[in-house]
């Protein structure tokens, strides 16, 4: 089956432009999830989706991120205006079942941006 | 606060060597642990985990961990290392009660000497 799939790979952009990432998790997994994972650090949740209501969304800075998830599926990640210090790797992941104990994430190969 | 430590931030060992990578959580509940790889330029891939019962977990490519609960420890050990197996190793602990949390590690790079 077609593992977690992200867009682009890559980006570089100059410090107070937009950029959005888009993610398309694993057939019939419901629950998704965005990571961010500064350099050499390990990944750190910024949301996490079961369908399409976001019912953990502690950790993403509302003021210039937001995420959104319609239809369940697909999802997008989004920052405006960029800064610095979000230059990471941005990794989506998914999982079958969010309820109750936490299951196998799978997960895409990420998006590295770089904010100039 | 959860929280899992690697110690090792970087280790080298010779191909065909044994591997210990260590790790060790902070969770005031049962813990739900796993360790993940993450090649470059890839996403990370779930190696093992332990949920409950044998505390000696088999995972893919041959890694094995221990789960010690008296020391709050989950060490991945591997008898015989290949060249292949050179990546970023991640610890993480699962957050249960519907939380469905991963606290990850800072990751432990191996690097291995042919």
């Amino acid at each position: 089956e077609a593992g977690v799939v992200q867009s682009p790979r890559y980006k570089i952009i100059e410090k107070k432009q937009p950029v959005a990432f888009w993610c398309n998790p694993i057939s019939g997994h419901n629950t998704l999830y965005w990571y961010r994972q500064n350099l050499g650090q390990g990944p750190e949740l910024l949301i996490r989706y079961e369908n399409e209501e976001a019912v953990d969304d502690s950790q993403l800075p509302k003021d210039r991120f937001s995420a959104e998830r319609l239809k369940g599926v697909d999802s997008t990640l989004k920052i405006q205006p960029a800064e610095l210090g979000d230059s990471a790797v941005y990794l989506c992941a998914s999982s079958t079942d969010g309820q109750g104990n936490p299951y196998e994430q799978y997960f895409g190969p990420g998006t590295r941006l770089t904010v100039t | 606060a959860q929280s899992v430590t690697q110690p090792d931030i970087h280790i080298t060992v010779s191909e065909g060597a044994s591997l210990e990578l260590r790790c060790n959580y902070s969770y005031g509940a049962t813990p739900y642990l796993f360790w993940y790889v993450q090649s470059p330029g890839q996403g990370l891939q779930l190696l093992l985990k332990y949920f409950s019962g044998d505390t000696l977990v088999q995972g893919i490519k041959g890694f094995e961990a221990e789960f010690k609960r008296s020391q709050s420890s989950f060490n991945l050990r591997k008898p015989s290392v290949h060249w292949s197996d050179a990546a970023e190793y991640f610890c993480a602990v699962g957050l249960s009660g519907g939380y469905n949390k991963l606290i990850f590690g800072a990751g432990t790079r191996l690097a291995v000497h042919p």
